[in-house]
């Protein structure tokens, strides 16, 4: 069970716009704790996608954002591409148990 | 370019202890600015943070696992190791190494390494 919640699944068409979001408690989101997002292909390692709540890292499409508001978080693909369909992880800090992930959002494009 | 290598043993019997080292390269983990740590998804799950450690050997653990693990670092290798005790079928997982960048009061998991299938079995 994880400390923070995210839909098992999102999808689209190409180019339409996809929000996935990342749910959490006064522990962590909610008492100010930033949120990251990680995205992960199949059989490979997370990649960093957005820090600090809306920070893109370099070489991270423009099309990728992130917005926090009180005990949740969003990531948003805008102009979704066929090259987006993967997992995607948010991730925060707890109060009580320090490093915390979502449990998963896989995006599929139709 | 920072690189992390996980290694170790892909098969660890129940009851005894997996230990795996993350070998870093384009990068110190002596530097003051990141701690370095462990990250494991079990098959077709999520990911679960392990613990971090720093360049002085400074150590967080989940709390979850805090009984079973013990991250060390090893400077003069540029390495850092995990060991987790009396494992059971639900330590299966792939292992990350990843390093955690601090900037403030802000931190996140900017590098990773390919990950490593530890599989607990007899």
């Amino acid at each position: 069970q994880s400390v923070l919640t995210q839909p098992p699944s999102v999808s689209g068409a190409p180019g339409q716009r996809v929000t996935i979001s990342c749910t959490g408690s006064s522990s962590n989101i909610g008492a100010d704790y930033d949120v990251h997002w990680y995205q992960q292909f199949p059989g490979t390692a997370p990649k960093l996608l957005i820090y600090g709540n809306e920070n893109r890292p370099s070489g991270v499409p423009a099309r990728f954002s992130g917005s926090k508001s009180g005990t949740s978080a969003s990531l948003v693909i805008s102009g979704l591409q066929a090259e987006d369909e993967a997992d995607y992880y948010c991730q925060s800090y707890d109060s009580y148990f320090n490093y915390v992930f979502g449990s998963g959002t896989a995006v599929s494009v139709l | 370019q920072l690189q992390l290598q996980e290694s170790g043993p892909g098969l660890v019997k129940p009851s005894e202890t997996l230990s795996l080292f993350c070998s870093v390269s384009g990068g110190s983990v002596s530097s003051t600015n990141y701690y370095w740590g462990w990250i494991r998804q079990p098959p077709g799950k999520g990911l679960e943070w392990i613990g971090s450690i720093n360049y002085s050997g400074n150590t967080y653990y989940n709390p979850s696992l805090e009984s079973q693990v013990t991250i060390s670092v090893d400077l003069s290798k540029n390495q850092f190791s995990l060991n987790l005790r009396s494992v059971t079928a639900a330590d299966t997982a792939v292992y990350y190494c990843a390093r955690r960048t601090r900037i403030a009061v802000v931190d996140w998991f900017d590098s990773w390494g390919r990950g490593t299938l530890v599989t607990v079995s007899s």
